[in-house]
């Protein structure tokens, strides 16, 4: 197991195209963490799952946006409808659930929307 | 609102000077801190967390609550440490919440 993988990790995209990111955490891991990260800011979060239940959402997820764990293992994240404004790096982190905090992070999907 | 500031985005240092980047809370109740770091061209990870009370590389960073400060320190800076970091806070296994980050530079 070498970490926390996300693919792809560039996507370019014109205005108005859906995409799909996917996340793949570390195997026992079952709280899985969607993040969004523009230039100058730190990571934002965006949601996140325990298992296959999505617990919590930002406000920052509008409609376009959503986000599927659906056996407890990889994550989807689909944009809709994308916007310049969603140009970012999304970051994906997973961690074992209890009193362990740690969260590893994936290395990233940098998405560039023209 | 509940945040975290880190007020300087770039901080240069020289190699063996201390080191300190600065970061303040403001919340009501006992979050979780954190400071977390990235290399160039590498992954976010984990330096450390005040629950652990250790030192990561040479770090160290205390909570005081009564200034609402978790400043991350090193007594002699080496190249290695430049980074961009953040500090985060969290309650419970829940999401972070993340300062904006100091790229921090050691000058050789």
């Amino acid at each position: 197991d070498t970490g926390v993988s996300q693919d792809p990790r560039h996507k370019i995209t014109k205005r108005g195209q859906n995409v799909t990111f996917r996340c793949d955490p570390i195997s026992e891991h079952n709280r899985l963490y969607w993040y969004r990260q523009t230039l100058g800011q730190g990571p934002e979060f965006l949601t996140y799952f325990q298992n296959e239940a999505q617990l919590e959402k930002s406000r920052l997820l509008s409609d376009r946006f959503s986000a599927e764990r659906p056996k407890g293992s990889f994550s989807t994240l689909e944009i809709q409808r994308t916007e310049q404004g969603d140009s970012a790096m999304y970051l994906c982190a997973s961690s074992l659930g209890g009193y362990t905090y740690e969260q590893y992070f994936g290395p990233g999907t940098r998405l560039t929307v023209t | 609102a509940q945040r975290v500031t880190q007020p300087e985005k770039l901080l240069s240092v020289f190699k063996g000077a201390p080191v300190e980047l600065k970061c303040n809370y403001s919340y009501s109740g006992s979050p979780e801190l954190f400071w977390y770091v990235q290399y160039s061209r590498q992954r976010l990870q984990l330096l450390l967390r005040h629950i652990s009370r250790e030192s990561i590389k040479g770090f160290t960073a205390d909570l005081n609550k009564g200034e609402t400060s978790f400043h991350l320190k090193k007594p002699f800076a080496q190249e290695e440490d430049s980074a961009m970091y953040y500090c985060a806070w969290s309650f419970g296994n829940e999401k972070l919440t993340f300062g904006t980050g100091t790229r921090l530079t050691i000058i050789p």
